[in-house]
């Protein structure tokens, strides 16, 4: 069964405190691997997708990386915009993502 | 409009009541999809519909019914709801085969009460 889980639940930092979300996954065949944002009472909207090892991806303060096993999502001087709960996903069999529980950043001023 | 829209943004319903959430997509996709959110759970897939028929049911209970008229609306008719079914619905809509390099398109979601 195809499976993904995230770390740290919850992660709170200080603005301009750096830090790394990671995403790991068990899934027969990898065919991409999804980060999005969600905002409090927002859907998730699409940030990267990652669909090799070694592969990276960069979009302002954010850079995703993939290994075999894992993803990170590297958030490089967070401010507090970027606050927000980050999720990642992986197709399965049929074509349907199988969603991470996500992790709750906040970035305190 | 652009992207994907529901309505309502909220919703309070008693157990006995009959609602429906509407989803509407103007991205030209083939195919849409319902998810329930709850606290600290992970988004759960509930309907798939490509090209207007339903693909996929994921043991969802029978008081939530789906309509998908065409191919940019998505209806999820509600009745005789329980309490633990209080959470945000998320409707999607994305291109199939595969999910393209930007995968689903959400919309902003229907947060629901039960009381």
């Amino acid at each position: 069964e195809d499976q993904v889980t995230q770390s740290p639940e919850a992660l709170r930092l200080q603005e301009g405190e750096s830090s790394s979300l990671n995403c790991s996954y068990t899934v027969s065949g990898l065919r991409g691997l999804f980060w999005y944002r969600q905002d409090p009472g927002k859907g998730p909207e699409f940030l990267f997708t990652l669909y090799s090892a070694g592969e990276e991806k960069e979009k302002e303060r954010l850079k995703a990386t993939l290994t075999k096993k894992e993803s990170f999502l590297h958030i490089t001087a967070p401010k507090p915009e970027d606050s927000a709960t980050y999720l990642c996903a992986v197709p399965d069999y049929g074509q349907n993502f199988v969603f991470g529980p996500g992790t709750r950043l906040s970035v305190l001023p | 409009e652009t992207g994907v829209t529901q309505t309502p943004r909220h919703l309070v319903m008693g157990m006995t009541n009959k609602k429906s959430l509407k989803c509407e997509q103007h991205l030209g996709h083939n195919a849409m999809y319902w998810y329930k959110q709850s606290a600290k759970k992970p988004l759960e897939l509930m309907f798939v519909y490509s090209l207007e028929e339903r693909v996929e049911n994921n043991s969802v209970p029978s008081r939530f019914s789906p309509e998908c008229p065409n191919s940019s609306h998505l209806f999820l008719h509600l009745h005789t709801l329980q309490p633990e079914d209080s959470a945000l619905y998320l409707c999607a809509s994305s291109q199939l085969p595969g999910q393209g390099s930007s995968g689903y398109t959400f919309g902003s979601g229907t947060r629901l009460t039960v009381v």
